[in-house]
């Protein structure tokens, strides 16, 4: 079955220091997610993306972040200047187009700010 | 917007006991959808049920089973004979019709199967 593929699993960074995290969707999906959940909370929407420009952002989604789809198949996520509130697990999901087909999630990446 | 209520935060059942998890939504669109996610120890996000909101049968599926109830915005959620493996969180989910809806989770509620 096809999967989201997210890296890295775990990153570990210090305050300040930009990270990037990287997808891969499901090749034929063209709708794209970040979804981040801190430590025991809900999972809460950052962005999507679709036809190679953000379509939603909510108000987590400030400056400090931004999304690229720099190739056919990944779809990475940029922190700058972490700050040690943007621990959290970071999702990214994909969705096929249409209004059938649900979204597959990938397995995370757990990013700790130190 | 959309939102998702999960009142119950923990529950702890019996092994071979039944489990229900209670999920009330809200939402402004005529057409949306709903989901249960499975969330293990191990942290990824596991998708366990779909529904249509113009499809208010009552499904069962193996130990799941779901009951959508439409008038009262409810999409609750049973495991029948629990299992120690059925220990996680569980999301209620809801997104509108169109393309690229933004996923709105409740809470989650941690069941802990005892054995």
């Amino acid at each position: 079955e096809p999967e989201v593929t997210q890296t890295p699993s775990h990153q570990v960074t210090q305050m300040g220091q930009e990270v990037i995290l990287r997808c891969v969707p499901i090749s034929n999906h063209l709708y794209f997610y970040w979804y981040r959940q801190i430590l025991g909370q809900k999972v809460e929407f950052l962005v999507s993306f679709y036809n190679n420009e953000i379509s939603e952002k909510s108000e987590i989604f400030d400056d400090q972040f931004s999304v690229e789809r720099p190739d056919g198949s990944n779809f990475t996520l940029k922190i700058r200047s972490t700050k040690l509130e943007d621990s959290a697990m970071y999702f990214c999901a994909s969705k096929p187009t249409g209004r059938e087909g649900g979204y597959t999630f990938g397995s995370g990446t757990r990013l700790t700010v130190v | 917007a959309q939102k998702v209520t999960q009142a119950q935060t923990e529950i702890s059942v019996v092994e071979k006991e039944d489990v229900t998890l209670d999920c009330v939504y809200e939402t402004r669109d005529t057409t949306y959808y709903l989901f249960w996610y499975k969330q293990p120890p191990s942290g990824e996000l596991v998708f366990l049920i779909r529904r249509n909101s113009f499809d208010e049968q009552n499904e069962i599926s193996g130990r799941y089973s779901w009951n959508f109830q439409k008038s009262t915005s409810s999409f609750n959620f049973t495991i029948t004979a629990s299992q120690v493996v059925d220990s996680a969180v569980y999301f209620c989910a809801l997104s509108g019709s169109y393309g690229n809806n933004r996923l709105a989770f409740g809470k989650g509620n941690q069941v802990v199967v005892i054995p």
